[in-house]
């Protein structure tokens, strides 16, 4: 069975401009959870999305967002670009809410110039 | 705000020996916690979990043992093999928050051969 994948793997933007992320969790997962790590900071929860709805939000701005399609793949936006939301941002699939044991992918890493 | 707490960013521990790696929470809530374990440009893969029913639970080499009064939780790894050397997160949630798990920083595992 396939992994978690993640598209791209880096990143590199400027302050200001967008970016989107692209997750593909494991065949048959329909919870989808997104996370951003910082050295220091470790992992923070972003928002998790179950059969195309977010369920669950973690405490970051609103520029960022995210969506889920039906086929489970889900998308992470980012806008307005800060220097500090340079980060690895990880995607984690299960399958169902509320499941413990989650699969990462291997991360996006994005750098704001 | 750290609800979970991994104070030593680092610990090298020689092979053979138990390596003992800790956490701390501080919301009384949670009730599932885990352990993952990640490698360099890899994303975290599950290692052991506990309930706040269980104080203990065993796989193998690892061991995770959990204080629910000191709100405390430990990953002993017995004994620890050069390829352990990676960085070890703790994860809590509770069934309120569905798949909302939060994070510890992380400590970094060096195995000595």
């Amino acid at each position: 069975k396939a992994g978690v994948t993640q598209t791209p793997r880096y990143l590199i933007k400027t302050r200001g401009q967008q970016v989107t992320l692209s997750c593909s969790p494991i065949s048959g997962h329909r919870s989808v959870s997104w996370y951003q790590q910082t050295p220091g900071q470790g992992l923070q929860f972003l928002f998790e999305y179950f059969s195309e709805t977010q369920r669950n939000k973690g405490n970051f701005p609103g520029r960022f967002s995210g969506r889920q399609f039906s086929n489970s793949r889900s998308e992470m936006n980012v806008s307005t670009l800060e220097l500090g939301d340079s980060a690895l941002y990880l995607c984690a699939s299960s399958f169902r809410q509320g499941a413990g044991e989650q699969f990462f992918g291997p991360g996006t890493r994005l750098t704001v110039l | 705000d750290q609800q979970v707490k991994q104070n030593s960013p680092s610990l090298s521990v020689q092979e053979g020996r138990i390596s003992i790696l800790n956490c701390d929470y501080t919301n009384s809530m949670f009730d599932y916690f885990l352990w993952y374990k990640k490698y360099p440009a890899e994303g975290p893969t599950f290692l052991i979990s506990i309930s706040s029913i269980k104080d203990k639970n065993e796989d193998g080499r690892f061991t995770v043992f959990l204080n629910k009064s000191a709100k405390h939780l430990s990953l002993h790894i017995v004994p620890s093999q050069p390829g352990d050397s990676a960085v070890y997160f703790c994860a809590a949630s509770s069934t309120n928050t569905g798949n909302q798990f939060y994070f510890g920083t992380g400590t970094s595992l060096t195995v000595i051969p």
